[in-house]
């Protein structure tokens, strides 16, 4: 199994909403990524858990929260979010910073879909 | 800070013959690893390719082969035999990993690749 599983694959939010993003994957991975893509750009590093800690935030503003329950779920919480934070969001997984020699590339789901109107 | 450059922005390829999409990077670190993705319409980002940047053995995978130049900064894809099936953006991805000890891939602008038939 080498899927990262995403939900929803669409979704459309209103301003004052809250809704929650989820990926999921069963590689033994423990290190998980949120990225944000918009059209034709290259993805963008959200968030970075790495052995179920928040390890990287890259100035991400707080209407996006990240959530790792487990080593194999990844959430976004969204809430009050503005039109442009419409985009594709990607989660990933890898195996982790320690297999330095191994394996480690990223593993990605197929996004959802961010709609907010 | 590492740097990836994609230059061109958009190639197109006849159906059975060799395209090359040039990548250069900039780093001060000696090991790291240096990867290909592709992203067809339907938007999960596939790894096509990767290379240890220890290993001075060009990496081939099928069809699609890199010349990797350390000394140049430069990490080319090289397809052959083109598909229809290849149509997708294309992107050069380093893998840094912080001084926490996380990773994350750091990406270039990508390249649009169209297959005529």
């Amino acid at each position: 199994d080498t899927e990262v599983t995403q939900t929803p694959k669409h979704l459309v939010m209103g301003m004052t909403n809250k809704k929650s993003l989820k990926c999921e994957q069963h590689m033994g991975h423990r290190a998980m990524y949120w990225y944000k893509q918009k059209a034709k750009k290259p993805p963008e590093l959200m968030f970075v858990y790495s052995y179920e800690k928040l390890s990287i935030n890259e100035s991400v503003p707080s209407r996006f929260s990240p959530e790792c329950p487990n080593s194999s779920l990844l959430n976004l919480h969204l809430h009050a979010l503005q039109p442009e934070d419409s985009a594709l969001y990607l989660c990933a997984s890898s195996r982790g910073h320690r297999y330095i020699f191994e394996r480690t590339e990223a593993f990605f789901g197929q996004g959802t879909r961010l709609t907010v109107v | 800070a590492q740097t990836v450059t994609q230059s061109q922005p958009e190639m197109s390829v006849q159906e059975a013959e060799t395209v090359t999409l040039s990548c250069t990077y900039d780093t001060s670190e000696s090991d790291y690893y240096l990867f290909w993705y592709k992203q067809p319409p339907s938007r999960q980002m596939i790894l096509v390719i990767r290379q240890e940047a220890y290993k001075q053995q060009n990496a081939t995978e099928n069809r699609f082969s890199v010349n990797f130049q350390k000394a140049a900064k430069s990490f080319s894809l090289k397809i052959s035999d083109s598909q229809l099936g290849d149509a997708a953006m294309y992107f050069c991805a380093y893998r840094s990993i912080t001084q926490g000890g996380s990773e994350k891939l750091v990406f270039g602008k990508g390249m649009k690749l169209t297959v005529n038939p």
